[in-house]
């Protein structure tokens, strides 16, 4: 079935370093792919998507690249701020029986050490 | 931000309890998910609905039910609370067609005693 594949679960960086996170899908039918932020006691919050016809997106210090050949797409931080600490989740949607579902990656806990 | 709220917060309760998760979203958004959350992290999908009297079961078999009466309201009900049913739970919501974002709530922090 459906599967999004995360790594690493686990990240540490020293501020002002970057950082990558890295999915990849399994359901070529998959076109849009969003990067979710949850911090501690909070709701997933929506930071980034790309839709399968781009091949990069980026907003100020964060990035999105996809790569449809090979499925797979990956969050870029840079500038590392302790403020970027915090659980991040992949996802890849895919059009199922007239609703859009995300299937989520198991997410990456990112520590921004000062 | 996403206009879309859960109550209670936090909730403690007794095993055999019944209760109703609230979530509501103010945007018109069609469709609504609930998630659970487990302590490894990973989202599951439990239930979705794609407008007002349509509801579905998600990926994750869960014992709890969901109504969808009105548009910006999707309540969740476990008619009998266990220690099992012990988890996060997110609402969220996403509009029209083929718009695919998802916006979640806060959350609710559910344990059972």
């Amino acid at each position: 079935g459906e599967n999004v594949e995360q790594h690493p679960s686990t990240l540490s960086v020293q501020e002002g370093d970057s950082a990558v996170i890295k999915c990849t899908y399994s359901d070529s039918a998959s076109n849009y792919f969003p990067w979710y932020k949850q911090e501690l006691g909070k709701g997933p919050q929506l930071i980034i998507d790309i839709r399968s016809n781009v091949g990069e997106k980026k907003d100020q210090r964060i990035a999105v690249t996809l790569n449809k050949t090979a499925k797979h797409f990956s969050l870029h931080i840079t500038e590392t701020q302790p403020e970027d600490s915090a659980v991040y989740f992949c996802a890849a949607s895919m059009p199922t029986g007239g609703y859009n579902k995300l299937i989520f990656g198991a997410g990456t806990r990112l520590a921004v050490h000062p | 931000e996403a206009d879309i709220y859960q109550t209670p917060r936090y909730l403690v309760i007794g095993t055999g309890k019944k209760i109703t998760l609230e979530c509501s979203q103010t945007m018109g958004h069609d469709k609504m998910y609930w998630y659970q959350q487990d302590p490894g992290m990973e989202l599951h999908l439990i239930h979705y609905s794609y407008g007002v009297n349509s509801t579905e079961k998600g990926d994750l078999s869960s014992e709890s039910t969901v109504s969808r009466i009105r548009t910006e309201h999707f309540p969740l009900t476990l008619e009998s609370a266990r220690p099992s049913h012990t988890s996060q739970y997110l609402c969220a919501s996403s509009g029209q067609g083929a718009s695919y974002e998802q916006y979640f709530g806060p959350g609710t922090r559910l344990t059972v005693t």
